[in-house]
């Protein structure tokens, strides 16, 4: 069955950097889309970036662009997000997920945290 | 960016009832809007695609509807393990956007 495991979370003081990983199974990793969706302590959620299946194109929200960078290796079955200039208000859980065809966001791994604190 | 309004932000309800819950969009987005489920602590689940389209082993009791600026989610018969948060997201542009949430809460 599809898996997705999240993995890099903590804590981390501002400005700092962060790398998540998501390792892939149960699926061709290769033939799909990826999101990095993330959700705030009690709020809602909120997406991050996108990367194509072959990882050509990428794209951001503003919140998040220049600071992070999303990037892949279909060898790996592996999905990354460099974060840099953390900010407090970067303190979220962090999912990757699968793009099913159209943008929606189709299978979800269960979440790191990522905590931005001094 | 496309701006998501749902409504009701919350909405308490007993099992067997009929919910419906609206989302709407800043701009037209024809029929490019999902809908999610998230129970606490959990990951959420894609329940509706493409306004209408349901999810493979989602149960039938939800359906979507709408198109344009106006969109729904209905619970035909709402079930224990429904009560949770549900969250429409727009997939017509980037950056993708999430309406801000309605929590579904036994009455």
């Amino acid at each position: 069955q599809v898996q997705l495991v999240e993995s890099g979370g903590g804590v981390v003081q501002p400005g700092g950097s962060l790398r998540l990983s998501c390792g892939a199974s149960g699926f061709t990793f290769a033939y799909y889309g990826m999101h990095w969706v993330r959700q705030a302590p009690g709020k809602g959620l909120e997406w991050v970036a996108f990367i194509q299946n072959i990882g050509l194109f990428k794209h951001y929200p503003d919140s998040v662009k220049g600071r992070f960078t999303i990037s892949r290796d279909n060898f790996r079955n592996t999905l990354y997000l460099q974060m840099n200039s953390l900010r407090p208000e970067d303190t979220a859980v962090y999912y990757c997920a699968t793009d099913q065809q159209g943008y929606y966001v189709s299978r979800w791994g269960q979440g790191t945290l990522v905590t931005v604190s001094s | 960016d496309i701006q998501m309004t749902q409504s009701p932000s919350s909405v308490s309800a007993s099992v067997g009832d009929r919910v419906t819950i609206t989302c709407r969009a800043s701009q037209g987005i024809t029929t490019s809007l999902a809908w999610y489920q998230q129970r606490p602590g959990k990951a959420p689940k894609l329940l509706i695609y493409a306004a209408s389209s349901l999810q493979s082993g989602v149960p039938s009791r939800f359906s979507g509807s709408g198109s344009g600026t106006y969109f729904t989610l209905t619970i035909s018969s709402l079930q224990p393990e429904d009560f949770a948060t549900y969250y429409c997201q727009q997939a017509n542009s980037l950056p993708l956007t999430f309406g801000g949430g309605t929590k579904v809460e036994i009455k």
